[in-house]
């Protein structure tokens, strides 16, 4: 089985820089995406990391660490659109199909 | 446009009656999939589909079901052998389910409401 962790609600200030953790366990391990996800609304893609390392795109970051299961998002120049539900997601090899697991979810409340 | 199509956006189902959600996707991908979300959880894998006439499924395929009978249709029956399908369902397909870097897109979801 699998085991994703994050945690379920974050705050911070418009224009300041927030960090959303996730941690793992897993085998068979093949990929980290994030999605973010407005309220009644389907996820959209952000990011996807395979290798260790920092993957940048505009103000969204995204990092993995393949040895301690661990992964982060980083969000700069926050704006109030970007309160929102944000998901990792773990994708792992099982019998020659890659399914990816979502977290529950991180919920991310931006305020002025 | 490309992309995922889902209706109905909102449905209400009465006990005991089946209901059957539909997916369509003009992507040309190969796999499909049927998430479930409740309030305060993550997404739960209902059934996936890597090539028309197969299906597998997920974690949560009980009192569910599907068919493919088409590459750009997947849809989703719930029966009343489902005991609380209030949820939001989410479509999503892929270019296939086989190799990794794959992403997954999604439609815009159908809520279904037991009446």
């Amino acid at each position: 089985g699998q085991n994703i962790d994050q945690p379920t609600e974050m705050t911070a200030t418009e224009g300041a820089i927030v960090q959303i953790n996730c941690t793992y366990q897993t085998s068979g391990f093949n990929g980290l995406f994030w999605y973010q996800q407005h309220a009644g609304e389907a996820p959209t893609f952000l990011s996807y990391n395979v290798l260790d390392g920092l993957e940048e795109k505009g103000r969204f970051s995204s990092f993995l660490s393949r040895s301690k299961g661990y992964s982060y998002l980083l969000l700069k120049e926050l704006q109030m659109k970007d309160s929102a539900s944000y998901l990792c997601a773990v994708r792992t090899a099982s019998g020659g199909s890659y399914i990816p697991t979502f977290g529950r979810g991180t919920s991310l409340i931006v305020h002025p | 446009d490309g992309g995922i199509t889902q209706s109905p956006k909102y449905l209400f189902r009465k006990e005991g009656q089946n209901v059957t959600l539909s997916c369509e996707q003009n992507l040309n991908h190969d796999a499909m999939y049927w998430y479930r979300q409740d309030p305060g959880q993550g997404l739960r894998l209902i059934y996936y589909s890597q090539i028309v006439n197969d299906f597998q499924k997920g974690d949560i395929a009980e009192g569910y079901s599907v068919s493919r009978e088409k590459k750009e249709s997947f849809p989703l029956t719930v029966t009343s052998a489902q005991k609380n399908p209030t949820a939001f369902y989410l479509c999503a397909s892929s270019e296939g389910t086989d190799y990794s870097g794959n992403t997954i897109y999604f439609g815009e979801g159908s809520w279904l409401t037991v009446v």
